[in-house]
Protein backbone atom coordinates (compact mmCIF):
# COMPACT_ATOMS: atom_id res chain seq x y z
CA UNK A 1 0.00 0.00 0.00
CA UNK A 2 1.01 3.89 -0.18
CA UNK A 3 3.40 5.18 2.35
CA UNK A 4 2.94 8.92 3.51
CA UNK A 5 3.95 11.43 0.49
CA UNK A 6 4.90 14.60 0.83
CA UNK A 7 5.34 17.09 -2.01
CA UNK A 8 7.56 18.92 -3.11
CA UNK A 9 10.22 16.88 -2.50
CA UNK A 10 12.46 20.08 -2.59
CA UNK A 11 11.80 23.55 -2.34
CA UNK A 12 14.03 26.57 -2.95
CA UNK A 13 12.57 30.26 -1.99
CA UNK A 14 14.32 33.48 -1.18
CA UNK A 15 14.10 34.88 1.84
CA UNK A 16 10.70 36.64 3.19
CA UNK A 17 8.32 34.66 0.81
CA UNK A 18 5.96 32.66 1.60
CA UNK A 19 6.30 28.64 1.37
CA UNK A 20 3.51 25.85 1.55
CA UNK A 21 4.57 22.17 1.59
CA UNK A 22 1.74 19.28 1.81
CA UNK A 23 1.84 16.02 3.06
CA UNK A 24 -0.63 13.32 2.03
CA UNK A 25 -0.63 10.61 4.97
CA UNK A 26 -1.52 6.50 4.57
CA UNK A 27 -5.05 5.84 3.85
CA UNK A 28 -7.14 5.68 7.14
CA UNK A 29 -4.49 7.40 9.75
CA UNK A 30 -6.07 9.58 11.48
CA UNK A 31 -3.28 11.52 13.51
CA UNK A 32 -0.39 13.38 11.19
CA UNK A 33 2.29 15.11 12.49
CA UNK A 34 5.21 17.74 11.37
CA UNK A 35 8.61 17.20 12.31
CA UNK A 36 11.81 19.68 11.43
CA UNK A 37 14.73 18.28 10.33
CA UNK A 38 18.55 19.86 10.75
CA UNK A 39 21.36 18.33 9.31
CA UNK A 40 23.11 16.29 11.89
CA UNK A 41 20.25 16.04 14.38
CA UNK A 42 17.05 13.96 15.08
CA UNK A 43 13.50 15.61 13.75
CA UNK A 44 12.32 18.06 16.02
CA UNK A 45 8.20 17.92 17.06
CA UNK A 46 6.48 20.89 15.18
CA UNK A 47 2.76 20.05 15.33
CA UNK A 48 0.26 17.32 15.87
CA UNK A 49 -3.00 16.75 14.44
CA UNK A 50 -5.26 14.49 15.45
CA UNK A 51 -8.42 14.58 12.70
CA UNK A 52 -9.02 17.96 11.73
CA UNK A 53 -8.07 19.67 15.20
CA UNK A 54 -4.58 20.28 16.09
CA UNK A 55 -4.11 18.61 19.27
CA UNK A 56 -0.29 19.76 20.07
CA UNK A 57 1.08 22.99 18.41
CA UNK A 58 3.46 23.34 20.95
CA UNK A 59 6.43 22.61 18.65
CA UNK A 60 6.03 25.98 16.16
CA UNK A 61 8.46 28.06 16.93
CA UNK A 62 6.65 31.35 16.11
CA UNK A 63 3.57 32.74 14.53
CA UNK A 64 5.15 32.28 11.13
CA UNK A 65 4.60 28.89 11.14
CA UNK A 66 1.16 27.58 10.77
CA UNK A 67 -0.74 24.36 9.75
CA UNK A 68 -3.82 23.12 8.83
CA UNK A 69 -5.72 19.60 7.80
CA UNK A 70 -9.61 20.90 6.98
CA UNK A 71 -10.68 17.61 5.96
CA UNK A 72 -8.96 15.05 8.17
CA UNK A 73 -6.68 13.89 5.49
CA UNK A 74 -4.37 15.97 3.28
CA UNK A 75 -2.42 18.53 6.00
CA UNK A 76 -0.11 21.95 4.73
CA UNK A 77 2.43 23.14 6.41
CA UNK A 78 2.56 27.05 5.51
CA UNK A 79 5.47 29.63 6.19
CA UNK A 80 5.30 33.09 6.18
CA UNK A 81 8.28 35.41 5.48
CA UNK A 82 10.75 32.77 5.46
CA UNK A 83 13.85 32.97 7.09
CA UNK A 84 17.59 31.08 6.41
CA UNK A 85 17.09 29.55 9.79
CA UNK A 86 14.07 27.88 8.24
CA UNK A 87 16.18 25.49 5.83
CA UNK A 88 15.91 21.88 6.73
CA UNK A 89 13.93 18.77 5.68
CA UNK A 90 10.58 18.91 6.98
CA UNK A 91 9.00 15.38 7.81
CA UNK A 92 5.60 14.07 8.12
CA UNK A 93 4.17 11.30 10.18
CA UNK A 94 1.13 9.37 10.18
CA UNK A 95 -0.53 6.87 12.48
CA UNK A 96 -3.73 5.00 12.42
CA UNK A 97 -5.40 6.62 15.01
CA UNK A 98 -4.62 7.75 18.76
CA UNK A 99 -1.06 9.44 20.13
CA UNK A 100 -0.04 5.67 21.07
CA UNK A 101 0.00 4.41 17.23
CA UNK A 102 3.50 3.65 15.50
CA UNK A 103 4.09 6.71 13.46
CA UNK A 104 5.44 5.96 9.59
CA UNK A 105 7.28 9.00 7.98
CA UNK A 106 7.36 10.25 4.68
CA UNK A 107 10.76 10.98 2.67
CA UNK A 108 10.26 15.20 3.44
CA UNK A 109 10.90 18.02 1.90
CA UNK A 110 14.08 19.64 1.75
CA UNK A 111 13.63 23.57 2.20
CA UNK A 112 16.24 25.60 1.46
CA UNK A 113 15.76 29.51 2.01
CA UNK A 114 17.95 31.82 0.11
CA UNK B 1 11.66 17.88 29.70
CA UNK B 2 12.26 14.70 28.01
CA UNK B 3 15.88 14.23 26.63
CA UNK B 4 17.05 11.90 24.72
CA UNK B 5 21.00 11.25 24.23
CA UNK B 6 22.77 8.70 21.78
CA UNK B 7 26.14 7.17 21.55
CA UNK B 8 28.41 7.03 20.33
CA UNK B 9 27.58 9.76 17.92
CA UNK B 10 29.18 7.46 14.86
CA UNK B 11 30.20 4.24 14.71
CA UNK B 12 32.42 2.31 11.89
CA UNK B 13 32.37 -1.48 11.70
CA UNK B 14 33.97 -4.33 9.95
CA UNK B 15 31.97 -6.75 8.30
CA UNK B 16 30.63 -9.29 10.99
CA UNK B 17 32.01 -7.09 13.99
CA UNK B 18 28.62 -7.34 16.44
CA UNK B 19 28.74 -3.64 18.32
CA UNK B 20 25.57 -2.09 20.24
CA UNK B 21 24.23 1.70 20.26
CA UNK B 22 23.10 3.43 22.93
CA UNK B 23 20.18 5.60 23.89
CA UNK B 24 20.17 7.41 27.37
CA UNK B 25 16.50 9.24 28.03
CA UNK B 26 14.90 11.19 30.32
CA UNK B 27 11.29 11.72 30.54
CA UNK B 28 8.17 12.35 32.79
CA UNK B 29 6.12 8.87 32.18
CA UNK B 30 7.57 6.89 29.69
CA UNK B 31 4.79 5.45 26.96
CA UNK B 32 7.34 4.24 24.68
CA UNK B 33 10.52 3.94 22.97
CA UNK B 34 10.97 4.11 19.49
CA UNK B 35 13.67 2.32 17.35
CA UNK B 36 14.21 4.12 13.89
CA UNK B 37 16.42 3.38 10.64
CA UNK B 38 17.28 6.65 8.67
CA UNK B 39 18.63 6.28 5.14
CA UNK B 40 20.20 9.40 3.44
CA UNK B 41 17.93 11.60 2.13
CA UNK B 42 14.75 9.69 3.17
CA UNK B 43 12.37 9.66 5.64
CA UNK B 44 12.93 7.07 9.24
CA UNK B 45 11.95 3.71 8.60
CA UNK B 46 10.29 2.25 11.95
CA UNK B 47 11.99 -0.65 13.59
CA UNK B 48 10.81 -1.52 16.97
CA UNK B 49 8.92 0.04 19.99
CA UNK B 50 9.67 -0.76 23.84
CA UNK B 51 7.31 -0.37 26.46
CA UNK B 52 8.51 -1.65 29.61
CA UNK B 53 11.90 -2.10 30.94
CA UNK B 54 13.26 -6.11 30.66
CA UNK B 55 11.35 -6.25 27.19
CA UNK B 56 13.53 -6.95 24.46
CA UNK B 57 12.85 -7.66 21.12
CA UNK B 58 14.40 -8.91 17.53
CA UNK B 59 14.21 -8.59 13.63
CA UNK B 60 17.43 -10.17 11.34
CA UNK B 61 20.38 -8.85 12.86
CA UNK B 62 18.88 -6.05 15.40
CA UNK B 63 17.70 -6.41 18.98
CA UNK B 64 16.65 -3.37 20.81
CA UNK B 65 16.41 -3.98 25.40
CA UNK B 66 15.23 -1.40 27.82
CA UNK B 67 15.77 -0.42 30.86
CA UNK B 68 14.68 2.26 32.93
CA UNK B 69 17.10 4.30 32.32
CA UNK B 70 18.44 4.09 28.52
CA UNK B 71 17.47 1.45 25.69
CA UNK B 72 20.45 -0.95 23.54
CA UNK B 73 20.23 -1.69 19.77
CA UNK B 74 22.58 -5.55 19.57
CA UNK B 75 23.95 -5.54 15.86
CA UNK B 76 25.04 -8.76 15.44
CA UNK B 77 27.38 -9.34 12.56
CA UNK B 78 26.44 -6.77 10.83
CA UNK B 79 26.34 -6.57 6.64
CA UNK B 80 27.65 -3.22 4.55
CA UNK B 81 23.47 -2.99 3.85
CA UNK B 82 23.01 -2.23 7.88
CA UNK B 83 24.86 1.48 6.91
CA UNK B 84 22.12 3.85 8.36
CA UNK B 85 21.40 6.46 10.95
CA UNK B 86 19.96 4.90 13.93
CA UNK B 87 17.67 7.24 15.54
CA UNK B 88 16.22 6.30 18.67
CA UNK B 89 12.84 8.67 20.45
CA UNK B 90 10.90 8.59 23.51
CA UNK B 91 6.54 9.28 23.92
CA UNK B 92 5.24 10.37 27.15
CA UNK B 93 2.58 8.75 28.99
CA UNK B 94 1.23 11.29 32.16
CA UNK B 95 -2.69 11.14 33.74
CA UNK B 96 -3.92 8.29 31.16
CA UNK B 97 -3.18 10.37 28.72
CA UNK B 98 -0.19 9.84 26.17
CA UNK B 99 1.55 12.43 24.19
CA UNK B 100 1.62 12.19 20.48
CA UNK B 101 4.86 13.60 19.92
CA UNK B 102 8.47 11.82 20.09
CA UNK B 103 11.14 12.98 21.48
CA UNK B 104 14.40 12.13 19.22
CA UNK B 105 18.06 11.75 19.58
CA UNK B 106 20.55 12.74 17.71
CA UNK B 107 21.11 9.56 16.17
CA UNK B 108 24.42 7.44 15.59
CA UNK B 109 25.50 7.37 12.18
CA UNK B 110 26.61 3.76 11.58
CA UNK B 111 29.03 3.10 8.63
CA UNK B 112 29.82 -1.07 8.42
CA UNK B 113 32.97 -1.60 5.80
CA UNK B 114 33.12 -5.11 3.31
Amino acid sequence: GAGVSQTPSNKVTEKGKYVELRCDPISGHTALYWYRQSLGQGPEFLIYFQGTGAADDSGLPNDRFFAVRPEGSVSTLKIQRTERGDSAVYLCASSRGGADETQYFGPGTRLLVL
Amino acid sequence: EDQVTQSPEALRLQEGESSSLNCSYTVSGLRGLFWYRQDPGKGPEFLFTLYSAGEEKEKERLKATLTKKESFLHITAPKPEDSATYLCAVQAYAGGTSYGKLTFGQGTILTVHP
